[in-house]
C-alpha cells in the first residue's frame, strides 16, 4: 500500500531552527508538496520538490531524495505565527496526491 | 497566486436536512477539483475527484448517493450532503487544480465547517 510517514507532534523555540520528515512509500512519484494549516483553516502550499536536493525559500526550506522516499522541511527563526500543522504530500503515478497525517509543531517562546 | 473560495464557510442543520456547499476557482479554470473531510487532528482524506463535464471519481468507502458532487463549469463544483446525520458534521475542504499549471499543485478553498444537530 501507499504510505506516507511523519512525527506527529515537535516541539521548537521562537528563534530556533526545526527539521520536520517526511518517507514516503507510494505507487510512482511525480513530486512532492509541504502544506502549511492552521487550526480551523485549509492549508496553504509552502513548497514542491520533484528532483533531488534542497529548494530554499526565506525562511523554509525543503529537501527530496526520492532513492530514499525521503524529504524534509526545514523552518529557520522559528516564530510563533510558525505554530501549525505541517503537511506532507506526494504525487503518486496517477497524479493523486497522497498525504501524511500531519506534523503539529508547537513553538515555544 | 490562485484563489479558491469555498460557500458557506460554516453551516448549522439539523438531521435529515441536505446541504450544499460551493466551490469555485476565481481566477484560473479548474479542469480537476477535489473534495476532503477532515476530522479534528487527522490528516486530509479524499473524497472524490470530479473533473468538469464528467461523473465525479469516489474514494472506496465513500457513499456516491450520500455526498453529491457535480462539476458542471470549470469554475465551480458543488458538495451536496443529503439527509445529513451527526456523524457527517466535519471539516470539509475542495481544492482546484489550475489546467495551465506545469506542475500538480492544488489551491485550497478556505474550508466548510458542517454541523449537524
Amino acid at each position: 500500500g501507499q504510505n506516507i510517514d511523519q512525527p506527529t507532534e515537535m516541539t521548537a523555540t521562537e528563534g530556533a531552527i526545526v527539521q520536520i520528515n517526511c518517507t514516503y512509500q507510494t505507487s510512482g512519484f511525480n513530486g512532492l508538496f509541504w502544506y502549511q494549516q492552521h487550526a480551523g483553516e485549509a492549508p496553504t502550499f509552502l513548497s514542491y520538490n520533484v528532483l533531488d536536493g534542497l529548494e530554499e525559500k526565506g525562511r523554509f526550506s525543503s529537501f527530496l531524495s526520492r532513492s530514499k522516499g525521503y524529504s524534509y522541511l526545514l523552518l529557520k527563526e522559528l516564530q510563533m505565527k510558525d505554530s501549525a500543522s505541517y503537511l506532507c504530500a506526494v504525487v503518486d503515478s496517477n497524479y493523486q496526491l497522497i498525504w501524511g497525517a500531519g506534523t503539529k509543531l508547537i513553538i515555544k517562546p | 497566486g490562485a484563489v479558491v473560495s469555498q460557500h458557506p464557510s460554516r453551516v448549522i442543520c439539523k438531521s435529515g436536512t441536505s446541504v450544499k456547499i460551493e466551490c469555485r476557482s476565481l481566477d484560473f479554470q479548474a479542469t480537476t477539483m477535489f473534495w476532503y473531510r477532515q476530522f479534528p487532528k487527522k490528516s486530509l482524506m479524499l473524497m472524490a475527484t470530479s473533473n468538469e463535464g464528467s461523473k465525479a471519481t469516489y474514494e472506496q468507502g465513500v457513499e456516491k448517493d450520500k455526498f453529491l458532487i457535480n462539476h458542471a463549469s470549470l469554475t465551480l463544483s458543488t458538495l451536496t450532503v443529503t439527509s445529513a446525520h451527526p456523524e457527517d458534521s466535519s471539516f470539509y475542504i475542495c481544492s482546484a487544480r489550475d489546467g495551465g499549471q506545469e506542475y500538480n499543485e492544488q489551491f485550497f478553498g478556505p474550508g466548510t465547517r458542517l454541523t449537524v444537530l
